[in-house]
């Protein structure tokens, strides 16, 4: 089936303007995590939606960076007020655990290269 | 909070050899250490993983060894090929599944 989809590909966006980035989970996943990943500094989440059966859960936001949960399988990550050191690779990953059943395999989807003039 | 380092940042090797890279973390409580493959402009991909209750796992050319004391884990590859270059990145998770990226290392394998 298909796996995990992110959109755009690329974003330009001016300084302070906000942006939102879409992914499109594999169906049944349960976790989305946001990574940003910039080039010879390692990744780490910056935060991440969750959604069970009863209900959608809000990822926590992290500054100017949160997560949202439209649909079951889709996840936007919106970053606020965007700065030039925002400029980087937004990779976002799905998993068919919940976050509180602890690690299990993360898929990861083709990145957005955002770029901040 | 966690602290992953990994080493070397850029490495090539003739095919045919071995490849070693090596990850070092700092929280004790970190239980899963995966391995991915990241080619040029696409997405990464798990290659191996190991948990830590095991010290070692294989998967034909590719070994994954881990020492919880010294809280270090190290990708193996042996018998290189060219289409092994690419950049791998180590992980480190626990309970929160929550992962923190090492900065990759750029593995060039030459014909």
């Amino acid at each position: 089936g298909a796996g995990v989809s992110q959109s755009p590909r690329y974003k330009v966006a001016k300084r302070g303007r906000d942006v939102a980035l879409r992914c499109d989970s594999i169906s049944g996943h349960v976790t989305l995590y946001w990574y940003r990943q910039t080039l010879g500094q390692g990744s780490e989440v910056l935060t991440y939606s969750q959604s069970d059966a009863q209900r959608d859960k809000s990822g926590r936001p992290s500054g100017r960076f949160s997560a949202e949960r439209p649909e079951r399988s889709v996840s936007t990550l919106k970053i606020q007020r965007t700065e030039q050191g925002d400029s980087a690779v937004y990779l976002c990953a799905s998993s068919l655990v919940s976050r509180d059943r602890g690690p299990y395999e993360q898929y990861f989807g083709p990145g957005t290269r955002l770029t901040v003039t | 909070g966690e602290n992953v380092e990994q080493h070397p940042s850029t490495l090539s090797v003739q095919e045919g050899d071995s490849a070693v890279i090596k990850c070092t973390y700092s929280d004790s409580a970190s239980n899963y250490f995966p391995w991915y493959k990241q080619e040029l402009g696409k997405r990464p991909q798990l290659i191996i993983d190991i948990r830590s209750n095991v010290g070692e796992k294989k998967d034909q050319r590719i070994a994954v060894t881990l020492n919880k004391t010294a809280k270090h884990f190290s990708l193996h590859i042996t018998e290189t090929q060219p289409e092994d270059s690419a950049v791998y990145f180590c992980a480190v998770s626990k309970g929160n599944n929550d992962m923190r990226f090492g900065a990759g290392t750029r593995l060039t394998v030459k014909p």
